[in-house]
């Protein structure tokens, strides 16, 4: 079965960058699909922030464009979120998940989250 | 962007009884055929959990409770008969263009 896990510190300080691991199991991240990092606010919110595609390419927000990069380590089938200059609004729980645009076009297999508080 | 706007943002429905839930798009989500609306469900402390893909496409796993409907811009999820597990937060979110963006979402609760 597919499994995404997030992984990552859980405070970060204003002006740095955040970094998050998604870990998948069951499948390869360079078959098919993209895979993307989602984040909920507090009050639950929902943003898509980005994905990597199974070729390598990526899709960022535009509302995140200049401080956010997506890439990838395909011997270990992880994906990896860098988030710079991060201030208290990036306070969120970030997720990571599977997006199946040849296939059901809907994101189908989520991890369970980690939660990131910005704060010094 | 585009914008969904989802109503009622809470919905109180008896167990037993019919819930349904409107998603509108500020503009198309149609493209080749397709509507590119989704819905997932998601349950406190869990991550959001795919139910409905592309407007009425039933996920594998899911009851057949579950239902989705529309095309274009109006979009409605029915939960039909509601149980007391079908307590949760329902969002839509459309694929079809660049940025994907979510509803607002709307709790369901039992009455």
């Amino acid at each position: 079965d597919v499994q995404l896990q997030e992984s990552g510190p859980g405070l970060v300080k204003p002006s740095q960058s955040l970094s998050l691991t998604c870990t998948v199991t069951g499948y390869s991240i360079t078959s098919d699909y993209a895979w993307n990092w989602i984040r909920q606010f507090p009050g639950n919110k929902l943003e898509w922030m980005g994905y990597i595609s199974y070729s390598g390419s990526t899709s960022y927000n535009p509302s995140l464009k200049s401080r956010i990069s997506i890439t990838r380590d395909t011997s270990k089938n992880q994906f990896f979120l860098q988030l710079n200059s991060v201030t208290t609004e990036d306070t969120a729980t970030y997720y990571c998940a599977r997006w199946g645009g040849n296939y059901e076009h809907a994101m189908d297999y989520w991890g369970q989250g980690t939660s990131v508080t910005v704060s010094s | 962007d585009i914008v969904l706007t989802q109503s009622p943002a809470s919905l109180a429905v008896s167990l037993g009884q019919r819930a349904t839930i409107s998603c509108r798009a500020s503009e198309s989500v149609d493209s080749y055929g397709n509507s590119f609306m989704h819905w997932y469900q998601q349950k406190p402390g869990q991550p959001p959990k795919l139910l409905i893909y592309r407007a009425s496409n039933l996920e594998s796993g899911i009851p057949a409770r579950f239902s989705g409907s529309g095309s274009r811009t109006d979009f409605t999820l029915t939960i039909n008969p509601v149980e007391a597990d079908d307590v949760a937060t329902y969002y839509c979110q459309q694929s079809n263009e660049d940025p994907f963006t979510f509803g607002s979402g709307t709790k369901l609760e039992i009455k």
